[in-house]
């Protein structure tokens, strides 16, 4: 099955710098990638996502960006705030009959310091 | 706006108790999973079902049983609760059809003593 490496496992930035996230995945034929945050003491909730026919994409300050020669994509948040601190997980959907389930990163700890 | 609840916010149950866990979702979709969510483990997949009366195991199955009798709800049963169990229950549902977004319940604090 699909395997997902997440690093780094805690992240401190100051306030406006840039926070990068790493994940890489097992399953080449994957074609899914979220990346979901969760704040403390709440759900998960999708922050952004890329599917495998693209190789970047940005909304506002958060980008994500996929090579799947590598089989690894990233998260970039610009400008961090401290709204920003949090867990972020990303996550990888394998193909195959399961094509809906998502194997998730173990999550990263975004902490801005003000 | 998608709504995915769950029955308990926290329960406290004793070891061998059967469990039921009952998550909820209101926006027709046709998949639904559990998860557990343990520090420094991530989310871990329990079982998903991807229509009426059909499930499929996910990483972790044993220990656990699910139901989905109807299309709206999920339940999770602990068979026999022991304290590995004690955790923190994520239920998800998403669309089928190319949406792969998954929506989260607010989650289940289960201590089982």
């Amino acid at each position: 099955g699909e395997n997902v490496e997440q690093h780094p496992s805690t992240l401190s930035v100051q306030e406006g710098d840039s926070a990068v996230i790493k994940c890489t995945y097992s399953d080449s034929a994957s074609n899914y990638f979220p990346w979901y945050k969760q704040e403390l003491g709440k759900r998960p909730q999708l922050i952004i996502d890329i599917r495998s026919n693209v190789g970047e994409k940005k909304d506002q300050r958060i980008a994500v960006t996929l090579n799947k020669t590598a089989k690894h994509f990233s998260l970039h948040i610009t400008e961090t705030q401290p709204e920003d601190s949090a867990v972020y997980f990303c996550a990888a959907m394998g193909s195959g009959g399961s094509n809906y389930k998502l194997t998730f990163g173990k999550g990263t700890l975004l902490t801005v310091n003000p | 706006d998608v709504k995915v609840t769950q029955s308990s916010r926290y329960l406290v149950k004793r070891t061998g108790e059967k469990v039921f866990l009952e998550c909820v979702q209101d926006m027709d979709h046709e998949n639904m999973f559990w998860y557990r969510q343990d520090p420094g483990l991530g989310l871990r997949l329990i079982y998903f079902s991807y229509d009426v009366k059909m499930k499929e195991k996910g990483d972790i199955p044993e220990g656990y049983s699910v139901s989905r009798e109807k299309k709206e709800r999920f339940s999770l049963i602990l068979e026999s609760a022991s304290t590995n169990q004690t955790s923190m229950y994520l239920c998800a549902s998403s669309l089928a059809r190319g949406r792969y977004e998954q929506y989260f319940g607010p989650g289940t604090r289960l201590t089982v003593t």
